[in-house]
This record gives structure tokens, sequence and C-alpha cells, in this order.
């Protein structure tokens, strides 16, 4: 069965400090990845993508991913934590053979502090 | 350039009344998606169109839900009757899809539905 997973629900921080959030996902074709992030009230905003090619992907706000295929895995980095980075985070799966849906992991909440 | 749009923002209603919720998706997209997050369940995918037709609803959780996309510009997520554990941040997204599998969507900023 196709699945998505974020080991860790929550992750603190200290601002300034490198972040690295975990997504590990079970598919049985090539797999389109994206992270998302949601501020609280606010909707899921597209952070990054990974469809085929360069297996390390920049995305907005300072983000970058990288592709594993051994360790199925699409962990998401940012050298530098700025406080306004708290939020919650989404890692996403889909693939050709599963046509438009996209598989949302549970989420990881980031707490940045001081 | 907007964005997706959904109206409304919030909604609080009492169990048994009807509630629809709108969305307004990206002008050019041909791909519509209802989600529904909650603390215990996350988020959950509930139907989604593609050119306007229903493509899979096999998330829709019971016939109390239904969903209509008369037009490229606009879809509703009707509750009928409603009830208090329908309460939930509904998400409407859109994406442009090429027939070569699943793109990114983007998301509108969600309606909060109370029941009490």
């Amino acid at each position: 069965a196709q699945s998505v997973t974020q080991p860790d629900i929550h992750i603190t921080v200290s601002e300034g400090a490198s972040l690295e959030l975990r997504c590990n996902y079970s598919y049985g074709a090539t797999p389109y990845l994206f992270w998302y992030v949601q501020s609280p009230g606010q909707g899921l905003q597209l952070l990054l993508k990974y469809f085929s090619g360069d297996t390390l992907v920049q995305g907005i706000k300072g983000f970058e991913a990288e592709f594993k295929r051994s360790q199925s895995s699409f962990n998401l980095r940012k050298p530098s934590v700025h406080w306004s980075d708290a939020a919650e985070y989404f890692c996403a799966v889909g693939s050709l053979s599963s046509g438009y849906a996209l598989n949302f992991g549970k989420g990881t909440s980031l707490l940045v502090t001081p | 350039d907007a964005g997706v749009i959904q109206s409304p923002r919030h909604e609080v209603t009492e169990m048994g009344q009807e509630v629809t919720l709108r969305c307004k998706p990206i002008s050019g997209h041909n791909s519509l998606f209802w989600y529904r997050q909650t603390m215990m369940r996350g988020l959950e995918l509930l139907i989604y169109f593609n050119n306007n037709v229903p493509i899979d609803d096999s998330g829709m959780p019971e016939d109390r839900f239904s969903a209509k996309m008369p037009n490229a510009s606009f879809s509703t997520l009707k509750i009928q009757p409603s009830e208090p554990r329908d309460s939930a941040v509904y998400f409407c997204a859109s994406s442009l899809d090429l027939g070569q599998g699943a793109y990114e969507q983007y998301f509108g900023p969600g309606t909060r539905l109370t029941v009490t």
C-alpha cells in the first residue's frame, strides 16, 4: 500500500540552528514529491517539489530537500531557521499511477525558540 | 494573480442545518480537490474533479456530503444535514493537470466549520 510517513510529530529548534524534517514514503512507482507549509489559520503553501532530475531541489524561503531513492526519503532542510518558520510542515507524494491525487503525511509541527 | 478563493472563511451552524462551502479555483486549472482537516485524522481528500467531472469521491464520508462543479470556475461542497462531527477546516485546492500524473496543488485559505 502507498504511504507517507513523517516520523516526527513535533520538533523544536533554536532560531539560527539548522533544521531537518524527515519524510519517508512507500510507493510502487517513481514518486512525485512535495513539501508544503501551513501557518496557523492558513492554507497549505507549496515549498518545493521533485519530479525528476537533480535529487537536491531548492524551494522558497531558503528550504531545500533531497530525494534519496535508496532510502525512500525526501527530507526537508534549512541551514538557519527563523522564528517565522514556525508552522506545520507536510510531505506529500504522488505518482504517475496514482492519477491526480496526492498522499499527505500527518505533518510535523515546528516550534522555534529564541 | 488571485489564488484559490474559498467562502465563507468561517461558518458556525447548528446541527441539522444545511451547509454549503464554495470554491473558485485558479483560472486555467483543470483539477479541483476538496479536503477536510482535523486534529484526529489530519488532511483527508474528500473528492476531486478533473475538467469539471468527479473522478474519485471515495473519500466522501457519507451521503450527507455532496459536491458539484457546474463549471471550470466554481465548485460547492454541501453537507446536509450537518452534524457536530463535521466540524473541521475544509480546504479546496486546484492544479493544472497535463495528463502525466499528480501535479502540485494550490490550496485556498480554508473554511473553518463549526457545527454545534
